[in-house]
């Protein structure tokens, strides 16, 4: 079971170029998020996507767009890099249904801009 | 505005004793809380969790209390090992919130010593 696939595993970027971070899960999720983390910071939500065909704002958007690609994938891009992106980056879904669902992480993309 | 607060960055316990990890939370309008696990350069999982309806979940060596008057909840690991050596991540989700989004704490880092 490969449950959350994200890639690359790392980066290293310069101020002001252009990057894709992918995200793929075959358990046939509903729901997708990408997270940050940074120290003292926790885990920011970044953007969700409910369903297939929709995205949604998290608490830190500004800087990055995202994609729901199909049901599996969902990408998150920055336009162009500005040091304070350097973070990891965490991309999750959860299962459809009824009731709470806890989140499946992948294993993250450590992101440096320099 | 932290929503969300773990105070304790960080915990060092012996092995075989008990480890007890807190959280407090501002909004009661929280209504699931969970805990995830997070080890080095992989991603968190998922510990346990529990319902606002709820003051207590047990799962083997993992019990959460939830103190809504006090609007706190704590994690306790019993007996803690080595392996439990990790961050402690606690997490809310908002009541009506179709799409499980979550709220995390800044987390602590448990140290189990043999």
């Amino acid at each position: 079971n490969a449950g959350v696939t994200q890639t690359p595993k790392f980066q290293v970027l310069k101020t002001g170029q252009s990057m894709t971070l992918q995200c793929a899960q075959d358990m046939n999720h509903n729901s997708m998020y990408w997270y940050r983390q940074d120290p003292g910071m926790g885990l920011r939500l970044i953007y969700y996507s409910a369903s297939e065909g929709t995205t949604d704002k998290g608490e830190v958007p500004n800087g990055y767009n995202v994609s729901r690609l199909n049901k599996r994938e969902f990408s998150l891009r920055l336009e162009s890099a500005a040091p304070s992106q350097t973070s990891v980056y965490f991309c999750a879904s959860t299962p459809p249904g009824r009731g709470h669902q806890p989140q499946h992480f992948g294993d993250g993309t450590r992101l440096s801009i320099l | 505005d932290q929503q969300v607060k773990q105070n304790s960055p960080s915990l060092s316990v012996q092995e075989g004793r008990i480890s007890i990890l807190n959280c407090d939370y501002t909004n009661s309008m929280f209504d699931y809380f969970l805990w995830y696990k997070k080890y080095p350069a992989e991603g968190p999982t998922f510990l346990i969790s529990i319902s606002s309806i709820k003051d207590k979940n047990e799962d083997g060596r993992f019990t959460v209390f939830l103190n809504k008057s006090a609007k706190h909840l704590s994690l306790h690991i019993v007996p803690s090992q080595p392996g439990d050596s990790a961050v402690y991540f606690c997490a809310a989700k908002p009541f009506r919130g179709a799409t499980n989004k979550l709220i995390f704490g800044t987390g602590t880092l448990l140290a189990v010593q043999p």
